[in-house]
């Protein structure tokens, strides 16, 4: 299947600092998305992305689509402690099939 | 509205057990999908509904069955459970448009295998 890895595996920060991941995928896709989850919840969707060089935001949280299709960031601004939680990316060609990257653990220092 | 909705939370089955996990979503999308989620392995798709009456293999559909029951039910059946199905499950909806991705997960079902 579609392999996503997505890195750094965890983080540890500061509030207040900026924060930067990125997914890598073996495949092309034309839809990436990314998503957060807190514990005992379902993933929630943050930003979706459907244009390769795209950058989009959503308040403190930007992310952009790899040129190459094969890639995508995630940035947090200027961090707080409601931002604890697994950011997965997933990409999609078909709108059904979704494959998820192994995620990123956040931990937000006060 | 409840949004996506699963029972149980939690299961613990012995080898070798059957059980069903029950979906069920109140926001009238057609798309129904089940996840799997393994530490370390992110979400791995076993079964989508693109629309009722329809069933799709995902990613890891061995061991599982599917039965979209209607529009708003859609469950997931292991009909001889093994250990390595110990997982957390997650149901998700969306509409069925081609421009929207946006999947919306109910909060998983806890299982151990035995």
């Amino acid at each position: 299947g579609q392999q996503l890895n997505q890195s750094p595996q965890s983080m540890f920060i500061q509030e207040g600092e900026d924060v930067s991941m990125n997914c890598t995928s073996s495949s092309i896709f034309n839809t990436w998305l990314w998503y957060k989850q807190e514990p005992g919840e379902g993933p929630v969707l943050l930003i979706a992305l459907y244009k390769a060089g795209e950058l989009t935001s959503n308040g403190r949280l930007t992310a952009q689509f790899g040129i190459t299709r094969k890639d995508s960031f995630l940035n947090i601004s200027a961090s707080i402690p409601s931002d604890v939680g697994i950011y997965f990316c997933a990409g999609t060609n078909t709108g059904n099939q979704f494959y998820f990257g192994t995620g990123t653990s956040l931990t937000v220092i006060p | 509205n409840a949004g996506v909705t699963q029972t149980p939370k939690f299961q613990v089955l012995k080898t070798g057990q059957s059980m069903t996990l029950q979906c069920a979503q109140d926001m009238n999308h057609n798309s129904m999908y089940w996840y799997r989620q393994d530490p370390g392995m992110g979400l791995r798709l076993i079964y989508y509904s693109a629309s009722e009456g329809t069933t799709d293999k995902g990613e890891v559909p061995n061991g599982y069955n599917v039965s979209r029951l209607n529009k708003r039910e859609f469950s997931l059946r292991l009909e001889s459970a093994a250990p390595s199905q110990t997982s957390v499950y997650f149901c998700a909806s969306k509409v069925h448009r081609v421009t929207d991705y946006e999947q919306y997960f109910g909060p998983g079902t806890r299982l151990t295998v035995t």
